[in-house]
């Protein structure tokens, strides 16, 4: 069956440096994956689609790759800041349907 | 950009009741509609499809006669959780697409905190 993960429940690293989560995904070709945003009590915002065929993404302070040949996306957030902390949540999908990882908490200290 | 409007934000709820969950787009045309649980701590779990005009499509070991899901329109798609019991507590959650958006992925819901005393 189709197998998620995530590098870890959670992430605290000091602001100003570069956060980078892992997404890992098994038994499973994705057509695209996404990453989402969720903060406490909300439901998730989409932040970045990256397609099988590319290699990297960028949006700002953002930055995802996706490797097809290693079943893995990486998420990226440079100059890190407080308003970063969230848990951000890769959802690889195909067709219309997204399966959604449990998810990284990221604690962004100042 | 496109946005998803959930209503209620929280219920709760006596044992045996039904509940009903909105979600509307609102500035555009969704002819899928999905919902999601959410338990704490835990990823979003997807329930069903929603599709405008016909029956939902419900995910391996969702009851279909509990959560009852109508989707009358191009803009409202309902679940209606029947005769609730506690551990039908969770965090639901709706999202939708819009197909003219290119890739902007899902929009969500701001979700609901369903609370079954």
């Amino acid at each position: 069956s189709q197998k998620i993960e995530q590098n870890s429940e959670a992430l605290n690293i000091q602001e100003g440096k570069t956060a980078t989560l892992t997404c890992n995904y098994t038994n499973y070709s994705p057509a695209y994956l996404q990453w989402y945003r969720q903060d406490p009590g909300r439901g998730p915002v989409f932040l970045l689609l990256i397609r099988e065929n590319e290699k990297e993404k960028r949006k700002e302070r953002l930055k995802v790759t996706f490797d097809t040949t290693l079943k893995q996306s990486l998420f990226h957030i440079t100059a890190s800041q407080p308003a970063d902390s969230a848990t951000y949540l890769c959802a690889p999908g195909s067709a219309r349907q997204l399966t959604f990882g449990s998810g990284t908490q990221l604690t962004v200290l100042p | 950009g496109a946005v998803v409007s959930q209503h209620p934000s929280w219920v709760i709820c006596k044992s045996g009741t039904s509940v009903k969950i909105e979600c509307r787009s609102l500035d555009f045309q969704a002819t899928t509609m999905f919902w999601y649980r959410q338990f704490p701590k835990q990823s979003l779990m997807l329930m069903a499809t929603s599709n405008e005009g016909s029956k939902a499509t419900y995910e391996q070991g969702v009851e279909k006669d509990k959560f009852l899901i109508n989707h009358a329109s191009l803009t409202l798609s309902t679940l209606t959780v029947t005769s609730a019991h506690p551990e039908d507590s969770s965090f639901y959650i709706c999202s939708a697409a819009d197909p003219f958006a290119g890739d902007y992925g899902y929009t969500f819901g701001s979700g609901t905190r369903l609370t079954v005393v």
